[in-house]
């Protein structure tokens, strides 16, 4: 069964500081796998996603993200924080299967500090 | 083009009641998936549905049933509500093709049972 851990449930970093997310999966096929960022009382807005090809993806808003096969990581990365990012963040992992779903791991959120 | 809109925004039902979420499907999609948010978690797959047809169901109780018109629009059905029903309820549409098959999520409707 997929499953999706993110081991960071709250982060905070400066303003202008780097930034990574942290995000493992489970799955015994080629994972496609996802970001999304949701602000508070908010939908999820997808940031990034990776199918195939290039490890390293790059997303919207600066974010980018790279998939490590051997280590069942995506870990999402930001090099300069803004304030305007602070925001719950979930990595999910999905399949091209029947039943297409997302399972999403718990989430992590993010503060900024000026 | 339109995105994916859901309604009511907010809801509070009594416990043993029945309640009816509703979706509209982003233009040209075919797909629409439902998650549970809890307070504090990811979001849970609940179903899908394709063509009208239920096309994959998460761990949820039969008391959780789904629609999905010819227009592509959709309701979420839930019976007998408890109170862990209590949740941030999304549903997501997106088209069943190919590599392009990322769920566009809707703002979600905030159901409160007491």
């Amino acid at each position: 069964a997929q499953s999706v851990t993110q081991p960071d449930i709250h982060i905070t970093v400066s303003e202008g500081a780097s930034l990574e997310l942290r995000c493992n999966y489970s799955y015994g096929a080629t994972p496609y796998l996802f970001w999304y960022v949701q602000s508070p009382g908010q939908g999820l807005q997808l940031l990034l996603k990776y199918f195939s090809g290039d490890t390293l993806v790059q997303g919207i808003k600066g974010f980018e993200a790279e998939f490590k096969r051997s280590q069942s990581s995506f870990n999402l990365r930001k090099p300069s924080v803004h304030w305007s990012d602070a925001a719950e963040y979930f990595c999910a992992v999905g399949t091209m299967e029947y039943g297409n779903k997302l399972v999403f791991g718990a989430g992590t959120i993010l503060r900024v500090k000026s | 083009e339109t995105g994916v809109t859901q309604s009511p925004t907010h809801l509070i039902k009594t416990r043993g009641q029945q309640v009816t979420l509703r979706c509209s499907s982003q233009s040209g999609h075919n797909t629409v998936s439902w998650y549970q948010q809890a307070l504090g978690q990811g979001p849970q797959f609940i179903f899908q549905y394709y063509r009208e047809e239920e096309n994959g169901r998460g761990n949820f109780p039969p008391r959780f049933s789904g629609l999905q018109f010819p227009n592509y629009s959709s309701e979420l059905n839930v019976n007998a509500l408890e109170l862990d029903d209590s949740a941030l309820y999304l549903c997501a549409s997106s088209r069943v093709a190919g590599e392009n098959n990322e769920q566009y999520f809707g703002p979600g409707t905030r159901l409160t049972v007491t």
